[in-house]
This record gives C-alpha cells, sequence and structure tokens, in this order.
C-alpha cells in the first residue's frame, strides 16, 4: 500500500523563479495538505485541498497556490521565488478534512533558492 | 490563536531507559485533538500516538504514553525502554475543528547504546 509520495526530492531554483512541487496522496485518502518546514522549526500549515477546491490556508502570500485533480494528487506552485522560500516542503494526506486519526506525510521536498 | 510550545530543543536517554517529551499548548477551544509525531532523517512524518481532547484517558500505544493535563495545557510523551530506533526529531501537534494543524519546534532525541 503506497503511502504519501512526493517529486522531487530535491530541487534548487534560483530567486524569482517558479516551481511545482507535486504529491500522491496514500490509497483511499481524499484530502491533502502541504507544510512548509524551515531548517530547525516544525511544520508551518500553507493550505489543503479537499474536493479539488481549497478549503483553508495558512497565513502565507498569494505566490504560494495549489491545485487538486480529479484523482486526489495535488500540486503546489510558488511564483517569484525568495531565498526564504527555502525549505522541506511536506505533503499530508487524510480521509476528509478533518483529519481526527493524524495525517499520513510524504518524505517532503527540499526545495533551495540561490 | 493557537500555539504549541516545547521548551526542550534536545534530550538524550540512554538505551533501555524512560524520557518524557514535554509540550504545552494554548487554545480557547474545548474539542481538539493532540499529536506527537517523530521525524528521523529520513524525513518523513511518522504518527507516534494521538490522544482526543474529550477523552480523560491518557492515550497509550505499546512503549509510548502520554500525560494529557487539560486544565494546564499540558500533552506530554513517555517513551519507556528507549531504543536506538527512537533517535529522532519529536514534534507535538494541535489539531483544531477548523482542520488546521498546528505544530511544536520539535525536540531532538538521542538514544545512547
Amino acid at each position: 500500500d503506497a503511502g504519501v509520495t512526493q517529486s522531487p526530492t530535491h530541487l534548487i531554483k534560483t530567486r524569482g523563479q517558479q516551481v511545482t512541487l507535486r504529491c500522491s496522496p496514500k490509497s483511499g485518502h481524499d484530502t491533502v495538505s502541504w507544510y512548509q518546514q524551515a531548517l530547525g522549526q516544525g511544520p508551518q500549515f500553507i493550505f489543503q485541498y479537499y474536493e479539488e477546491e481549497e478549503r483553508q490556508r495558512g497565513n502565507f502570500p498569494d505566490r504560494f497556490s495549489g491545485h487538486q485533480f480529479p484523482n486526489y494528487s495535488s500540486e503546489l506552485n510558488v511564483n517569484a521565488l525568495l531565498l526564504g522560500d527555502s525549505a522541506l516542503y511536506l505533503c499530508a494526506s487524510s480521509i476528509a478534512p478533518g483529519g481526527n486519526y493524524g495525517y499520513t506525510f510524504g518524505s517532503g521536498t527540499r526545495l533551495t533558492v540561490v | 490563536a493557537q500555539t504549541v510550545t516545547q521548551s526542550q530543543p534536545e534530550m538524550s536517554v540512554q538505551e533501555a531507559e524512560t524520557v518524557t517529551l514535554s509540550c504545552t499548548y494554548d487554545t480557547s477551544e474545548s474539542d481538539y485533538y493532540l499529536f506527537w509525531y517523530k521525524q528521523p532523517p529520513s524525513r518523513q512524518m511518522i504518527l507516534v500516538i494521538r490522544q482526543e481532547a474529550y477523552k480523560q484517558q491518557n492515550a497509550t500505544e505499546n512503549r509510548f504514553s502520554v500525560n494529557f493535563q487539560k486544565a494546564a495545557k499540558s500533552f506530554s510523551l513517555k517513551i519507556s525502554d528507549s531504543q536506538l530506533g527512537d533517535a529522532a526529531m519529536y514534534f507535538c501537534a494541535f489539531k483544531n475543528n477548523f482542520n488546521k494543524f498546528y505544530f511544536g519546534s520539535g525536540t531532538k532525541l538521542n538514544v545512547k547504546p
């Protein structure tokens, strides 16, 4: 049973560029949430997608956008990259947005902005 | 706004001994969920244990147990019979009724052989 799959695992981008990160949820899960984890910090909530719509959003600028596809997979897009966007980006999936039984996390995409 | 505080950036324990990781949180809500996640060097966050705030009984999962003090807004994790594989970053997390997770800054656990 595949867990949450994220791609790519590592990425290096130049300041000002745009990046797309991808996530496939665990089989049977329909909700995807994205988190940003800066070095030495805990994950911070970016947004959550359910039924192909953004349902919740954290304190992140509009440069961060996302999408969910009919097969429940999701993309995170970041425009006009800043050095401060360098972080580990984690995708988490759950059965419905509640996540009362906890989320299943992927291993993340390490984004480095130079 | 909800905040989660882990006051111990790093802790060490001898193999086979017991260690307790601390976590406090701040919320005005009465119904919520609390979690402990483990993040090894592989980066994947692994659910260790969960606690429903409306349940007074402390959750237990094998060698892992929690001490949930709702009035004090405290949620500590006890690891018994520590093993080398327990070495990792541990994050305390709070989930509110709006389905947002809030994580603490983490505690790095070292296990000495």
